[in-house]
Parts: structure tokens; sequence; C-alpha cells
């Protein structure tokens, strides 16, 4: 079946600028995960979406990023006045449940994005 | 806080050579535990995952990990490395008690020698 898909796979912008990321879960998961992947570190967690709420916003880094989930399906991560150190690849995962017992998460490709 | 470590930044070993990542944990609870592989250009890909069942979980592409609670270790093993496994590795945690999101470790680079 389809797998998690995510768009778009590249995106460059200017310093300054707003950027809407995209993420669309497998069909059927409840639970929808958004981490970030910067040059030479590790995968940083964001934000968890339950349905369509936020149990969880404590890794967005600021005020700047936000997000949205409508339903069940698509999530928007927006990213205001985009910044250099903003540059990384934006992964995207999703579960059927969020039960607390160590879930499988699957990973969409992500979007790279590169602020100039 | 949960965090993972994993030793060795980079790994190269011959084709055919059997293949060892280390990773480490902490954490007075086990917590669920997971690798992923992640191809050049692609998302992250479950390998397997460990949460309290059987200590040795067999994984994808002949890869398996063995949970030590007294060693907070879940070591990532292949018998014979293959071209093809030449990937990042990530080892990854999620405490028992609820919180759903993973923490990564920083990620080990796997080379493989033909």
């Amino acid at each position: 079946g389809a797998g998690v898909s995510q768009s778009p796979s590249n995106k460059v912008t200017e310093k300054g600028k707003d950027v809407e990321l995209r993420c669309d879960p497998i069909s059927g998961h409840t639970a929808l995960y958004w981490y970030r992947q910067r040059l030479g570190q590790g995968l940083e967690f964001l934000i968890y979406f339950q349905g369509n709420s936020a149990p969880d916003k404590s890794g967005l880094p600021s005020d700047r990023f936000s997000a949205e989930r409508t339903g069940e399906s698509v999530s928007t991560l927006t990213i205001q006045r985009t910044q250099q150190e903003d540059s990384a690849v934006y992964l995207c995962a999703s579960s059927f449940v969020s039960s607390g017992r160590g879930d499988t998460q699957y990973f969409g490709p992500g979007t790279r994005l590169t602020v100039l | 806080a949960q965090s993972v470590t994993q030793l060795g930044s980079h790994v190269s070993v011959s084709e055919g050579a059997l293949v060892l990542l280390r990773c480490n944990y902490s954490s007075s609870v086990p917590p669920y535990l997971f690798w992923y592989v992640q191809y050049p250009n692609q998302g992250l890909q479950l390998l397997l995952k460990y949460t309290s069942a059987a200590t040795l979980v067999k994984g994808i592409n002949g890869f398996e990990a063995e949970f030590k609670k007294s060693e907070t270790s879940f070591h990532l093993t292949k018998p014979s490395a293959h071209m093809s496994d030449a990937a990042e590795y990530f080892c990854a945690v999620i405490p028992n008690f609820g919180n759903e999101k993973l923490t990564f470790g920083t990620g080990t680079r796997l080379t493989i020698i033909p």
C-alpha cells in the first residue's frame, strides 16, 4: 500500500520567507509526527498529533514554527520568517495508534529545506 | 530524560564480515528500542524493534539485536555484511510510560569494503 508521502521533496527559499511543508500519512493512521534532521546532527522531534490535536509540541524550536492537521489526514508544518539555521530535512512519520507501547512509526522520504 | 548513545559515527567492515553497531540507552526502566536504517536520499526504514517480549529481536535483511538490561544496550548485528547494507543506522528509544516521541542517537554510517 501507499506509504507516507511528503511534498515538496525539495524547497529552496530566501531568508525571511514563509514555507509550508506537507505530509500525507498512511491511510488509517491516527498518529502523526514531525522530526527534523539537520546536517551533522541527529533527528529531533518537533511535534506529535493524535487525530487533529497536538498533545506534544515540545520540540518546536520557536514560535516561528507551527503545525496543523486536518482530522486524521494531511498535516502542514509552517515555518515563518525562515532563518538559515532552519535548513534541514523535515521528516514526517505516522503510526496506526499511539498506545504508548512503542507503536511503529513509518517515515516519509522527507522535505529538504534550504534557506539562502 | 531518555537518551541514546551510538558509539562510532563511522564503521567500515569488509563484505562478508560481521557487522556490529553499538547502541546504549539511559533509563532506569527498560524502554522501547528501535533500529532504523536510512539509505541515501531516502526516508527512515524500520529494521527491528524491542517491546519487552523476546530479548533477541530479528529484523529485516538479516539483522538482529539483543536487548541486555544489565548493560543497557541494544547492539545491532549481522553475521555477514553485504554491499547493499551501506547506509546510515539510527538507534532510537521511546520511554515506556506513554511518551510517543522517538529520541534518536546520532547515527552510525556503515561502509562496506569490497
